[in-house]
């Protein structure tokens, strides 16, 4: 079965500072890999996925996510933290190895919270 | 990507009574989705609204609690029936654009306080 891990409930970083949010992910095929942000009283909005090809990818608001097969990861980082990233974050998987109706599995959530 | 939005954005209700929550995208889309997120708690998946047919529920959620409605591509309807103190969560609707989309799309939720 497939399963998302987040093992940080709060990351806290100065503003300026690079950022990582934790993810590692477990599934028999080969995964699709998400990250997802939620800001207060608001839904949840797509920042980026890894499907095939490049192991880093970009997404919005400057940031990136790099897979690493081998320590079934997918950490979302930034270069240099905002205030307006202070938000809810939730990574979340696909396993291909099921029909293309498989499920999005979303992880417990990290609460950024970014200091002035 | 599809726009979606939901109705009510947010509402308090009485325990006993029904709400029912309508998602509407602005184009026509394969899949349609209804998640519910606890109050702390990460997204849970109630089920897959069917346009045309019933849906098709997750373990622990059954039709007589959420019945749902799929009368076309580009809108679905969750109702929670006989609501309790314990429903009171957010409820996401999500989309699929088309057939092998991997990413799904959420709209902005609605926000349920039973009392």
């Amino acid at each position: 079965a497939q399963s998302v891990a987040q093992p940080e409930d709060q990351v806290n970083v100065a503003e300026g500072n690079p950022l990582t949010v934790k993810c590692t992910y477990s599934v028999s095929g080969n995964p699709y890999l998400f990250w997802y942000v939620q800001y207060p009283n608001r839904g949840l909005q797509f920042l980026l996925k890894y499907i095939t090809g490049d192991n880093l990818v970009k997404g919005s608001y400057g940031f990136e996510a790099e897979f690493n097969k081998s320590q079934t990861s997918f950490h979302l980082k930034k270069p240099s933290a905002l205030v307006s990233d202070s938000a809810l974050y939730f990574c979340a998987v696909r396993d291909t190895g099921y029909s293309s109706a498989s499920k999005i599995i979303f992880g417990s959530g990290t609460r950024l919270s970014i200091r002035p | 990507s599809a726009v979606i939005s939901q109705k009510p954005s947010r509402d308090i209700c009485q325990r006993g009574t029904s709400l029912t929550i309508q998602c509407q995208v602005d184009s026509q889309v394969t899949m349609m989705f209804w998640y519910r997120q606890q109050p702390g708690q990460s997204l849970t998946l109630i089920a897959t609204a069917n346009q045309g047919s019933e849906a098709t529920y997750e373990s622990g959620f059954v039709i007589d609690k959420f019945p749902i409605s799929r009368p076309n591509l580009t809108f679905s309807t969750l109702t929670v029936s006989n609501m309790s103190p314990e429903d009171s969560s957010i409820y996401l609707c999500s989309v699929e654009n088309f057939i092998g989309e991997e990413t799904q799309y959420f709209g902005p939720g609605t926000r349920l306080l039973v009392l």
